[in-house]
């Protein structure tokens, strides 16, 4: 079964400052990668996804991710964070089934930006 | 373009009682997955369908829970009789499932508090 992890519960960064999030993953075939945000109160908005091809994705407010199979990760990258990135952040495996991609989710970071 | 609609936002209720969560996926997408996140066992994934028939279920925690997807714009999920433990917040998402590749869209969650 496949399987998802953060490392880091809680991460503070300074506005301006660059941010890296870990994701582990275990899975047997290709994976199919994820990155979800949630702000308080709201659901889960994608910020970008891998499915192949070039391992350096772009995603939505300027994040991007590697994915690097010999390490098994997909760490999500910001090279200068805002005050309203703060929120919590899910990295997600994808198992292909007969009706789509069952995720699994990692147990997210949760991100503080100090003024 | 509207997003995953769920209904009611919030729903308190006393335990014993039926609770019914609703869901309408985005136009044009075949599947639909609920899942369900606590502090204690993050987002889970419960069931999913796909054209409207139900593919796995196997992570829906006991007979108590039951899903339908009576049509393609419309899913329900009904906890019957509901207890303290149910409180939890449950999202609906959909996706459009080609045969390898989907991303799912989630909706903004119903908070269910089970007194």
């Amino acid at each position: 079964a496949q399987s998802v992890t953060q490392p880091d519960i809680h991460i503070t960064v300074s506005e301006g400052a660059s941010l890296e999030l870990r994701c582990n993953y275990s899975y047997g075939a290709t994976p199919y990668l994820f990155w979800y945000v949630q702000s308080p109160g709201q659901g889960l908005q994608l910020l970008l996804k891998y499915f192949s091809g070039d391992t350096l994705v772009q995603g939505i407010k300027g994040f991007e991710a590697e994915f690097k199979r010999s390490q098994s990760s997909f760490n999500l990258r910001k090279p200068s964070v805002h005050w309203s990135d703060a929120a919590e952040y899910f990295c997600a495996v994808g198992a292909l089934t007969g009706g789509g991609n069952k995720l699994t989710f990692g147990t997210g970071t949760q991100l503080k930006v100090e003024l | 373009d509207a997003g995953v609609i769920q209904s009611p936002r919030h729903e308190v209720t006393e335990m014993g009682q039926e609770v019914t969560l609703r869901c309408k996926p985005i136009s044009g997408h075949n599947s639909l997955f609920w899942y369900r996140q606590t502090m204690m066992r993050g987002l889970e994934l419960l069931i999913y369908f796909n054209n409207n028939v139900p593919i796995d279920d196997s992570g829906m925690p006991e007979d108590r829970f039951s899903a339908k997807m009576p049509n393609a714009s419309f899913s329900t999920l009904k906890i019957q009789p509901s207890e303290p433990r149910d409180s939890a917040v449950y999202f609906c998402a959909s996706s459009f499932f080609q045969g390898s590749t989907d991303t799912q869209y989630f909706g903004p969650g119903t908070r269910l508090t089970v007194l």
